[in-house]
């Protein structure tokens, strides 16, 4: 059973024009998380929410928004997407975010850019 | 200085051998280690937690040196299905306790 549900799996876009991606839980855990990975490179992290408290890494560029209007559900959206952000987007979550847990991981939905 | 890096491989090996990978990290408040196993397109699943005194899980062997800043992960008896990018994952050691990635070494077992 599906705990943590990104749709969709595969997403396709046009440059500049405005995509939102999709993440839901059913684990009822307090952080939601969205990662970037590029191709061959690390998972990188762009924000997380811890409850309804939105964290935005520094480098986190402003093309770059979330929300999350409930426990279950997170969305991110890319308001012009460009050529470089083209890449598996990761939303994960954990009960509280302490050290030693672990991350829950949806399958991912890869972007493509055109 | 990347946080967390590792060697990306890939590393060839043959059925059967053993591998070891390392994961250097920059933080030495870091507190909390992990490794996770990536397939090709999919998302990293958590393979094993690394503990201070070192663990074990089957054919899998992880340890952490804090003198040195690296953690390790041994696979022994390679099976063709542990083919796979293996992520380490270090704990930032700051208040927000947000994990850090490698970019993964990746393994190739062949018959």
């Amino acid at each position: 059973d599906a705990m943590v549900i990104q749709n969709p799996r595969y997403q396709v876009t046009q440059f500049g024009k405005p995509v939102t991606l999709s993440c839901s839980q059913t684990l009822n855990h307090n952080v939601m998380y969205w990662y970037q990975q590029k191709s061959s490179q690390a998972p990188k992290l762009l924000f997380h929410y811890y409850d309804k408290d939105f964290n935005n890494e520094a480098d986190t560029p402003d093309n770059f928004q979330s929300r999350r209007p409930n426990t279950s559900f997170c969305f991110l959206d890319i308001r012009s997407p460009g050529l470089g952000d083209a890449a598996m987007y990761l939303c994960a979550t954990s009960v509280e975010g302490a050290a030693n847990e672990k991350l829950f991981f949806g399958s991912g939905t890869q972007l493509s850019v055109l | 200085r990347k946080e967390v890096e590792q060697d990306p491989g890939p590393f060839n090996v043959p059925e059967g051998a053993t591998v070891a990978f390392n994961c250097t990290y920059s933080n030495s408040a870091s507190q909390s280690f992990f490794w996770y196993r990536q397939d090709c397109r999919k998302e990293p699943k958590l393979l094993m937690s690394v503990y201070s005194s070192g663990n074990e899980d089957g054919r899998f062997t992880a340890q952490l040196n804090r003198a040195s800043q690296y953690i390790s992960l041994l696979i022994r008896d390679s099976k063709l299905s542990d083919s796979a990018t293996y992520l380490c994952a270090v704990n930032g050691g700051n208040a927000g306790n947000m994990l850090t990635f490698g970019g993964g070494t990746r393994l190739m077992v062949k018959p």
